[in-house]
């Protein structure tokens, strides 16, 4: 049971948009930056989205990040089949004083 | 070009002890928080350690506490994951991964716990 929620799946079809939720606590999400992270099979996770909203140099507009109260949010915009992927929340719990990650979603396109 | 590097990983038996390194280049490795992170076959991430700079401050998963010490060593701009006590569940990719927001990481290395 991890302590950041994510729905397990998402789905949309090319071109599209999907969003996929991250819900933590005041601990986590609700006083911290959370992260967003990309992973394919058989390969290394990825940086997505940091402190929010932010998207490191080389991540393309289509992904998006934002956050209100305890919950996070990662966007995603003109679906792509090579955006089939499993997607990571993560942030900073300040009571357990440890990272968590979310469970991971798994995008279908 | 950042570079993380592990290594160290292996078949080893339940109570064995492993450790694991990581070589980090392209960056200033004494300026940045470093993590461990792992994963099971077919599960998701599961957080197991970080240390600070300086290698002054450290935090464990619950999972590991006890048994698993993360170090540093900045002159060589390696960082360590000594694990003792392995267990079945204690199998899996270990990545180490760069910064608070974890911005680059490894390409991991396996640990298998079994006799």
């Amino acid at each position: 049971q991890s302590v950041l929620t994510q729905p397990p799946s998402v789905s949309a079809a090319p071109g599209q948009k999907v969003t996929i939720s991250c819900s933590g606590s005041s601990s986590n999400i609700g006083n911290n930056y959370v992260s967003w992270y990309q992973q394919f099979p058989g390969t290394a996770p990825k940086l997505l989205i940091y402190e929010n909203y932010e998207r490191p140099s080389g991540i393309p507009d289509r992904f998006s990040g934002s956050k209100s109260g305890t919950s996070a949010t990662l966007g995603i915009t003109g679906l792509q089949t090579g955006d089939e992927a499993d997607y990571y929340c993560g942030a900073w719990d300040t009571s357990l004083r440890l990272w968590v990650f979310g469970g991971g979603t798994k995008l279908t396109v | 070009e950042v570079q993380l590097v592990e290594s160290g990983g292996d078949l080893v038996q339940p109570g064995g002890s492993l450790r694991l390194s990581c070589v980090a280049s392209g960056f200033s490795f004494s300026n940045y928080w470093m993590h461990w992170v792992r994963q099971a076959p077919g599960k998701g991430l599961v957080w197991v350690s970080r240390i600070n700079t300086e290698g002054t401050s450290t935090s464990y998963a619950d999972s590991v506490k006890g048994r698993f010490t993360i170090s540093r060593d900045n002159a060589k701009n390696t960082l360590y994951l000594q694990m003792n006590s392995l267990r079945a569940e204690d199998t899996a990719v270990y990545y180490c991964a760069r910064g608070k927001d974890q911005s680059h990481w490894g390409q991991g290395t396996l640990v298998t716990v079994s006799s």
